[in-house]
């Protein structure tokens, strides 16, 4: 069935480094992929999205890359910073109905 | 984006007992959706709440034991029934428009003893 797969499932970087999450999708009719910050005690929040017409989209610190022929999303993070420190979901399109597949998550460490 | 109210943010429960959750967005929206997510686990789609009509569940959920009703395009609820310490989670209300950007409440977190 349809899936995504994210990693690393933990990521450890030092305050101001850059970071970088993975994700694959499977199903080619996929065609948006956003990414949710979630921290403790709270639902999760949307950061960037991109679709599949793009390649790449950037918001200050924060960028998503988007290959469609690998089937690959990433999302980047530079000069990261303490409260970057959360666990972040990629997610891509179930086909048409508009429901999201979700990755597993990857918990993000800023180290000071 | 639509900003998300949802009742209550936490509950300890008696098994067998029901709880309802609800999820008031401040705007309408086209789509609500109802997850289920296990302390540090992923999301798991529970089903999509339909305006007028019967949600739509997914695989391993029923109608039965989590009834769902959206009365108009702003609220939607959730009755977890005749729970038991396995129904023990966050359930999280989601919405938004067919052009995605989907917001979240803040969770309902779910304890059965």
């Amino acid at each position: 069935g349809e899936n995504v797969e994210q990693h690393p499932s933990t990521l450890s970087v030092q305050e101001g480094d850059s970071a970088v999450i993975k994700c694959t999708y499977s199903d080619s009719a996929s065609n948006y992929f956003p990414w949710y910050k979630q921290e403790l005690g709270k639902g999760p929040q949307l950061i960037i999205d991109i679709r599949s017409n793009v390649g790449e989209k950037k918001d200050q610190r924060i960028a998503v890359t988007l290959n469609k022929t690998a089937k690959h999303f990433s999302l980047h993070i530079t000069e990261t910073q303490p409260e970057d420190s959360a666990v972040y979901f990629c997610a891509a399109s179930r086909g048409s109905n508009y429901q999201l597949i979700w990755g597993a998550g990857t918990k993000l460490i800023i180290k000071p | 984006s639509a900003v998300i109210s949802q009742k209550p943010s936490r509950d300890i429960c008696q098994r067998g007992t029901s709880l309802t959750i609800q999820c008031q967005v401040d705007s309408q929206v086209t789509m609500m959706f109802w997850y289920r997510q296990q302390p540090g686990q992923s999301l798991t789609l529970i089903a999509t709440a339909n305006q007028g009509s019967e949600a739509t569940y997914e695989s391993g959920f029923v109608i039965d034991k989590f009834p769902i009703s959206r009365p108009n395009l702003t609220f939607s609820t959730l009755t977890v029934s005749n729970m038991s310490p396995e129904d023990s989670s966050i359930y999280l209300c989601s919405a938004g428009d067919g052009d995605y950007g989907y917001t979240f409440g803040s969770g309902t977190r779910l304890t059965v003893v």
